[in-house]
C-alpha cells in the first residue's frame, strides 16, 4: 500500500517569505500526485496535479507553484507567502483511479 | 454551479442510527465516486469508492450512486460516537489527460451517545 509523507507537520513563517513543502511517496510508482489546500472550516481546494516528472497542472492561478524533479517527490513552493496562503496542505497520491491517498498534512499560518 | 456539492450540515443522529450523507455533482461524464472521512485537523481518509450505479456495501457503510441523477450517497449503518467526522464526496473528474479528484465542502457528522 501507499504512504505518502508530507513534512513538516505545522509551520509558522512571516508574509513575505519564502515556502517549500515536500512530499515523497512510497509503495507505488508512476502516481498521478496532487497539492490540495483547505482552509479552516473549507472543503479541499485541487492546487496542482501532475501526471508524470516534470509535469504540472495548476486548477488556480494564486501565489504558489508546484515541481515533480523525481517520479515520486511533488514539491510546493513560493516566492513571497501572502496572509490568505495560510490553510492546511495536502499531499494526494492517485493511481488506476482507485481514488487518492493523502499524507499526514502541513498546517501552515502565514504572520 | 459548483462541481460537487454537499450538505454542510451538521448532521447529528443517535448511537445506533442511520446516518445518510448526500452528493451530487456537475460532470455527466464522472465514472469514479468516493467517499472520505476527515476527523478533526487530520488528513481525510478514504472510506469507500463505487463506480457502477446501485449500492455497494462494506461492513456498516453502503454507497449509493444514481449516475442519471448525478447523485451519490453514503449510509452508516449502526452508527458509533466514532463515526463523528467530517465526510468528504469526491468525484474523479477527466481534465486534460488526467483524472482530477473534486472534493465537496463535506458534511459534518455528530453521533450522539
Amino acid at each position: 500500500s501507499q504512504t505518502i509523507h508530507q513534512w513538516p507537520a505545522t509551520l509558522v513563517q512571516p508574509v513575505g517569505s519564502p515556502l517549500s513543502l515536500e512530499c515523497t511517496v512510497e509503495g507505488t510508482s508512476n502516481p498521478n500526485l496532487y497539492w490540495y489546500r483547505q482552509a479552516a472550516g473549507r472543503g479541499l481546494q485541487l492546487l496542482f496535479y501532475s501526471v508524470g516528472i516534470g509535469q504540472i497542472s495548476s486548477e488556480v492561478p494564486q501565489n504558489l507553484s508546484a515541481s515533480r524533479p523525481q517520479d515520486r517527490q511533488f514539491i510546493l513552493s513560493s516566492k513571497k507567502l501572502l496572509l490568505s496562503d495560510s490553510g492546511f496542505y495536502l499531499c494526494a497520491s492517485e493511481r488506476d483511479g482507485a481514488g487518492a491517498f493523502f499524507g499526514q498534512g502541513t498546517r501552515l499560518t502565514v504572520v | 454551479q459548483k462541481e460537487v456539492e454537499q450538505n454542510s450540515g451538521p448532521l447529528s443522529v443517535p448511537e445506533g442510527a442511520i446516518a445518510s450523507l448526500n452528493c451530487t455533482y456537475s460532470d455527466r461524464g464522472s465514472q469514479s465516486f468516493f467517499w472520505y472521512r476527515q476527523y478533526s485537523g487530520k488528513s481525510p481518509e478514504l472510506i469507500m469508492f463505487i463506480y457502477s450505479n446501485g449500492d455497494k456495501e462494506d461492513g456498516r457503510f453502503t454507497a449509493q450512486l444514481n449516475k442519471a441523477s448525478q447523485y451519490v450517497s453514503l449510509l452508516i449503518r449502526d452508527s458509533q460516537p466514532s463515526d463523528s467526522a467530517t465526510y468528504l464526496c469526491a468525484v474523479n473528474m477527466l481534465r486534460t489527460g488526467a483524472n482530477n479528484l473534486f472534493f465537496g465542502t463535506g458534511t459534518r457528522l455528530t453521533v450522539i451517545p
